[in-house]
């Protein structure tokens, strides 16, 4: 079935350096979304990607869709700890309906 | 605000029992919902879809007759796992689409979550 991998695992930064999670998809999707989980809350809807080579920014956070429409990023620039949290990305399968999510980046800022 | 509520936050049982948890979408209707179970440091596993008026449909490897969900109405999907052991705690999430539109543009609404601990 379809496997959405992320890297790295973990990552811990000082406040102020800039991070990056990476998303591979073993299919070809024809949106990605992206979703943020605070420690002890649920994930929450961050944006969607939807054409090849799409790159959306909010803020300090950039998002890009890969040409081949199975990779994608989140970068995050000069983090804050209120960035802290772990960020997955999410890929519909089962005709669309259902959503897949990746295994996850968990970000730890500190001061 | 909230736009899917979920019942209870934090349930802690012995083995043997059964626990249900409720989901509702809130200001939307919801005719599809979707259960979640996540382990400690890891991602959301989907368990099953909930259709409401007919059967869930389950994902591979998940017991129906462990975890019952019924989808009564529009807006109430709920989930009962049935003589609980230990190895079902964990942290169960439902989340649902608006598909009216109005709210958002068909990402996943989650609730916030239910923990299981079974002793």
């Amino acid at each position: 079935g379809q496997q959405v991998m992320q890297i790295p695992q973990y990552q811990h930064v000082q406040e102020g350096e800039d991070f990056t999670t990476y998303c591979n998809s073993s299919t070809t999707l024809s949106n990605i979304q992206w979703y943020k989980q605070r420690p002890g809350g649920h994930p929450v809807f961050l944006i969607q990607l939807v054409k090849s080579g799409e790159v959306k920014k909010q803020k300090r956070l950039t998002f890009q869709f890969g040409e081949a429409k199975k990779n994608s990023s989140l970068h995050i620039t000069a983090t804050q700890t209120t960035d802290v949290g772990t960020y997955f990305c999410a890929g519909p399968t089962g005709g669309g309906n259902k959503l897949t999510f990746g295994t996850g980046t968990q970000l730890k800022v500190e001061l | 605000g909230a736009v899917v509520s979920q019942h209870p936050s934090r349930v802690i049982c012995k083995s043997g029992t059964s626990v249900k948890i409720e989901c509702r979408s809130l200001d939307f209707q919801a005719t599809t919902m979707f259960w979640y179970r996540q382990f400690p440091k890891k991602s959301l596993m989907l368990m099953a879809t909930s259709n409401e008026g007919s059967k869930a449909t389950y994902e591979q490897g998940v017991e129906k007759d462990k975890f019952l969900i019924n989808h009564a109405s529009l807006t109430l999907s709920t989930l009962t796992v049935t003589s609980a052991h230990p190895e079902d705690s964990s942290f169960y999430i439902c989340s649902a689409r608006d598909f009216s539109g109005i709210r958002g543009t068909g990402e996943l609404f989650f609730g916030e979550g239910s923990r299981l601990t079974v002793l």
